[in-house]
């Protein structure tokens, strides 16, 4: 099993819709929880961080995380063309580690 | 936040000969992470460069391959040695500031 599983997709939403981007990870320990954006030919960028079971928002992302279950979430609220990127989802391990574990990343197209 | 500037943005290489990477940050860190990513794939940690001591490699990657070097706190160095059309991918390094990974702006290496 990886580490960070997420469905490569692609996942393809209409413009205006909820795109609903998951992840599920296998250390239980793990503390820390990161969604970064990678648009094609750039670097990935952070959009998002959650520590805590429950939901963060932030404009039109909201984070979603559940422990319990190990798994996390990204929606995104009206959906735009310039959200169209492969989103990363990455976790920090236990332990105090800062190197960060990333999934193969999901890839969301917004059509117009 | 960290800014990196990585050099060469890309490049297309003889099979058997050798490519060094250089990142350049501009803050003192601890530790410099270089990646692999290859096209539909998540982000491969390759090796933590610690300056003052080796690096550090994970599983699948040895340092006769992809010799590292990290002479002080903001500058490291990623070399693809003896290239095979394997190799052609996109290599990223990446530091931890807070929380939050940076990323330079990538190598995309084609080997021919």
């Amino acid at each position: 099993q990886k580490e960070v599983e997420q469905n490569s997709g692609p996942l393809s939403v209409p413009e205006g819709a909820i795109a609903s981007l998951n992840c599920t990870y296998s250390d239980r320990g793990s503390q820390s929880f990161f969604w970064y954006r990678q648009y094609s030919g750039k670097s990935p960028e952070l959009i998002m961080f959650i520590y805590s079971n429950g939901d963060k928002e932030d404009g039109r992302f909201t984070a979603q995380l559940n422990k319990a279950s190990q798994y996390v979430s990204l929606l995104i609220r009206d959906s735009q063309p310039s959200d169209s990127a492969t989103y990363l989802c990455a976790v920090n391990k236990a332990g105090g580690s800062y190197i960060p574990t990333f999934g193969r990343g999901t890839s969301l197209i917004v059509h117009p | 936040s960290a800014v990196i500037s990585q050099k060469p943005s890309r490049d297309i290489c003889q099979r058997g000969t050798s490519l060094t990477i250089q990142c350049q940050v501009d803050s003192q860190v601890t530790m410099m992470f270089w990646y692999r990513q290859q096209p539909g794939q998540s982000l491969t940690l390759i090796a933590t460069a610690n300056q003052g001591s080796e690096a550090t490699y994970e599983s699948g990657f040895v340092i006769d391959k992809f010799p590292i070097s990290r002479p002080n706190l903001t500058f490291s160095t990623l070399t693809v040695s003896n290239m095979s059309p394997e190799d052609s991918s996109i290599y990223l390094c990446s530091v931890v500031w807070g929380s939050e990974a940076f990323f330079g702006q990538g190598t995309r290496l084609t080997v021919v």
